[in-house]
């Protein structure tokens, strides 16, 4: 099946700097990339639709200054977190549409853990 | 997007036949019902998508009745390795996912 990789894996920062985090759609182009966000023991949280070439759609709730995203190829989209604070500390999945895919089937990244001190 | 309703969690024995039901009231005509598997710390990961009737993979079966308002899912002989969360999604094509809750399953030895 199609592959949607994440870097990096896991990281740690101090609180105030920046991060940023890759997808990438490994053998397939996605015009359409997802941005999740998880806490433990719950369910994940659509955070943002990213569009290759265009600005992306934020959630309700979901800071767009603070979660830039960026999707400047199809395989390609980046999620950074500007500024961050331990709250922000979470699990952030990235998920990709097969373009022109039958059914839309979605494929998801391996997540990143971010742990802000 | 069709709300869905699952149960929050089960428990099952090794060996054991395992369905997980979910409610989807408010599914449309182009909505294809797809369920994912989740182990903690990783991506969810596909395990069958339906639109009506059944429907057969390797690791599992996914039956759809006529009035599309739910689905079982069917694992069959599960192992402790199956224990993670299952999601129930209803969605069109292109449309954004939004998760539930999910259902956490828990196979005992």
């Amino acid at each position: 099946g199609a592959v949607v990789s994440q870097h990096p894996s896991w990281v740690i920062c101090k609180s105030g700097t920046s991060v940023k985090i890759e997808c990438r759609s490994l053998d397939f182009q996605a015009t359409t990339m997802f941005w999740y966000r998880q806490f433990p023991k719950q369910s994940l949280m659509l955070m943002a639709t990213s569009n290759e070439g265009s600005k992306a759609t934020y959630e309700q709730g979901v800071e767009k200054d603070k979660f830039l995203i960026n999707h400047a190829s199809l395989t390609l989209s980046t999620l950074t977190v500007t500024s961050a604070h331990p709250e922000d500390s979470s699990f952030y999945i990235c998920s990709a549409s097969l373009a022109g895919g039958q059914t839309g089937e979605l494929f998801f990244g391996e997540g990143s853990r971010l742990t802000v001190l | 997007l069709a709300k869905t309703t699952q149960p929050i969690s089960m428990d099952s024995y090794e060996g054991q036949e395992v369905n997980i039901t979910c409610s989807h009231n408010n599914i449309a005509t182009n909505d294809y019902i797809t369920w994912y598997q989740q182990f903690p710390s990783q991506g969810p990961r596909f395990i069958i998508q339906g639109y009506k009737t059944k429907v057969t993979n390797e690791v599992a079966s996914l039956f759809i009745p006529a009035d599309r308002k739910s689905s079982t899912l069917s694992l069959p002989r599960v192992s402790l390795s199956d224990t993670a969360v299952y999601y129930c999604l209803v969605r069109r094509r292109d449309d954004k996912i939004i998760f539930g809750k999910g259902t956490r399953l828990h196979i005992l030895p």
